[in-house]
């Protein structure tokens, strides 16, 4: 299993350009999330997904968009970058919602995105 | 609302000492409360978490946390710290869909 990937590992975007950073899993999990991670803030929730086909805003979703066409893969998409998107970006799955249940959630290596 | 609040945002030990991170939590229900590790440069692993019964919880690499309901905390320690123990620890709180992190503590392990 390579549990749950992140492509691409680093890029850097002008501002203004458009991206889609890309998160796969391979253990049949129903949930999957997207945080960012900015110095002092711990992780912020900025989309989730409950199940193929669905998506929900989270804390910070402004300026991302996401889909989940397959249920093993969750997209974040910037539409028109800017630099106060510069940040780290986790993705994570969990078979159940943690919830309200006692799954752990699995976190992939992370994406280092700066914004110029 | 559930939120997280963890005392201290770097700590720093000698090799060899307790390590104590401390984390307090809020929660309209009774609590599910995880604690994971960033190891530099990587994702977040898990550590241990708590969801019903015994109050203290071990986990990986020799830590602990005890669940204490009266003073709304989870507090996570090890009783000898290893140079290896280098790392970012957050402690995170459960709500409906997804966890609630705090901000982090950085500790530092010196020699």
């Amino acid at each position: 299993n390579a549990g749950v990937t992140q492509t691409p590992k680093f890029r850097v975007l002008k501002t203004g350009q458009s991206m889609t950073l890309l998160c796969a899993q391979d253990m049949n999990h129903e949930y999957m999330y997207w945080y960012r991670q900015d110095p002092g803030m711990g992780l912020r929730l900025i989309h989730y997904s409950v199940g193929e086909g669905t998506t929900a805003k989270g804390e910070v979703p402004d300026g991302y968009n996401v889909s989940r066409l397959k249920k093993q893969n969750f997209l974040l998409g910037l539409e028109s970058a800017a630099p106060s998107q510069t940040s780290v970006y986790f993705c994570a799955s969990t078979l159940l919602p943690s919830g309200r249940a006692t799954d752990t959630q699995y976190f992939g290596p992370g994406t280092r995105l700066t914004v110029l | 609302a559930q939120s997280v609040t963890q005392l201290g945002s770097h700590v720093s030990v000698s090799e060899g000492a307790l390590v104590l991170l401390r984390c307090n939590y809020s929660s309209s229900v009774p609590p599910y409360l995880f604690w994971y590790v960033q190891y530099p440069n990587q994702g977040l692993q898990l550590l241990l978490k708590y969801t019903t019964g015994a109050t203290l919880v071990k986990g990986i690499n020799g830590f602990e946390a005890e669940f204490k309901k009266s003073e709304t905390s989870f507090h996570l320690t090890k009783p000898s710290a290893h140079m290896s123990d280098a790392a970012e620890y957050f402690c995170a709180v459960s709500s409906q869909y997804d966890l609630i992190f705090g901000k982090g503590t950085k500790l530092s392990v010196k020699p």
